[in-house]
C-alpha cells in the first residue's frame, strides 16, 4: 500500500509569485485535505476535496485554491504569495468524505522571500 | 481563538517512566479526538483516537483518556521509549474524520525521553 506523497519537498519563491504544490493520496482514498503549518504552530485546515469537488474550507483567502483529479491526486495553488505564506504545507488523505482517519504526507516546505 | 490547547510546549521524561501529555478544548461540538506524532522532516503520523461516547481507548503502550465535562483529554505512554521523542499534536473534529471542517489542531508538545 502506497502512502501519501507530496512534491516538491522544498520550494523558494518571492513575494507576489504563484506556486503549485502536489499531493498523491494513499491508495483507495478519495478525500484530500490540505493544511498549513506555520513555525511553532499546529496544522491549520485550508480546504478539503472529495470526488473532485471542494467539500469544505477553513479561514483562508480565495488566493488559496485547489484541484482534485479523477485519480484523487490533488494540487494546492497559492497566488500573490505573501511573506506569511512561508510554512509547511501538509496534505492528508482519507476515505469517504473525510469521515475516516486522515493520513498525512511528509509536507512541502515553502519559503517566500 | 484557540479551540484546542496544549499548554505544555515541552515535556521531559525518563526512559521507562510514564509520559502524560495533556490537551484541552473549548468547542462543545467536537466529538472525535486524535493524537498525532511528528518527527522532524516528516508529516504527522496517526497514533490513536477516541470518540466522545467513550472515556478511554487503549492501543499497546498508548492510552487516551477523555473527560468531556472538563473538556480535557490526555495521552499516556507507558513505558516511554527513546523512539517516542517527537512532537505530539492533539486534534479534534466534529465527526470522525473532520468532514468538511477538517481537523483542529493544538500547537503541539515536544516530548523528550531521557536515557
Amino acid at each position: 500500500e502506497t502512502g501519501v506523497t507530496q512534491s516538491p519537498t522544498h520550494l523558494i519563491k518571492t513575494r507576489g509569485q504563484q506556486v503549485t504544490l502536489r499531493c498523491s493520496s494513499q491508495s483507495g482514498h478519495n478525500t484530500v485535505s490540505w493544511y498549513q503549518q506555520a513555525l511553532g504552530q499546529g496544522p491549520q485546515f485550508i480546504f478539503q476535496y472529495y470526488r473532485e469537488e471542494e467539500n469544505g474550507r477553513g479561514n483562508f483567502p480565495p488566493r488559496f485554491s485547489g484541484l482534485q483529479f479523477p485519480n484523487y491526486s490533488s494540487e494546492l495553488n497559492v497566488n500573490a504569495l505573501e511573506l506569511d505564506d512561508s510554512a509547511l504545507y501538509l496534505c492528508a488523505s482519507s476515505l469517504e468524505d473525510g469521515r475516516e482517519t486522515q493520513y498525512f504526507g511528509p509536507g512541502t516546505r515553502l519559503l517566500v522571500l | 481563538d484557540q479551540q484546542v490547547k496544549q499548554n505544555s510546549p515541552s515535556l521531559s521524561v525518563q526512559e521507562g517512566r510514564i509520559s502524560i501529555l495533556n490537551c484541552d478544548y473549548t468547542n462543545s461540538m467536537f466529538d472525535y479526538f486524535l493524537w498525532y506524532k511528528k518527527y522532524p522532516a516528516e508529516g504527522p503520523t496517526f497514533l490513536i483516537s477516541i470518540s466522545s461516547i467513550k472515556d478511554k481507548n487503549e492501543d499497546g503502550r498508548f492510552t487516551v483518556f477523555l473527560n468531556k465535562s472538563a473538556k480535557h483529554l490526555s495521552l499516556h505512554i507507558v513505558p516511554s521509549q527513546p523512539g517516542d521523542s517527537a512532537v505530539y499534536f492533539c486534534a479534534a473534529s466534529v465527526g470522525t474524520g473532520g468532514g468538511a471542517d477538517g481537523l483542529t489542531f493544538g500547537k503541539g508538545t515536544h516530548l523528550i525521553i531521557q536515557p
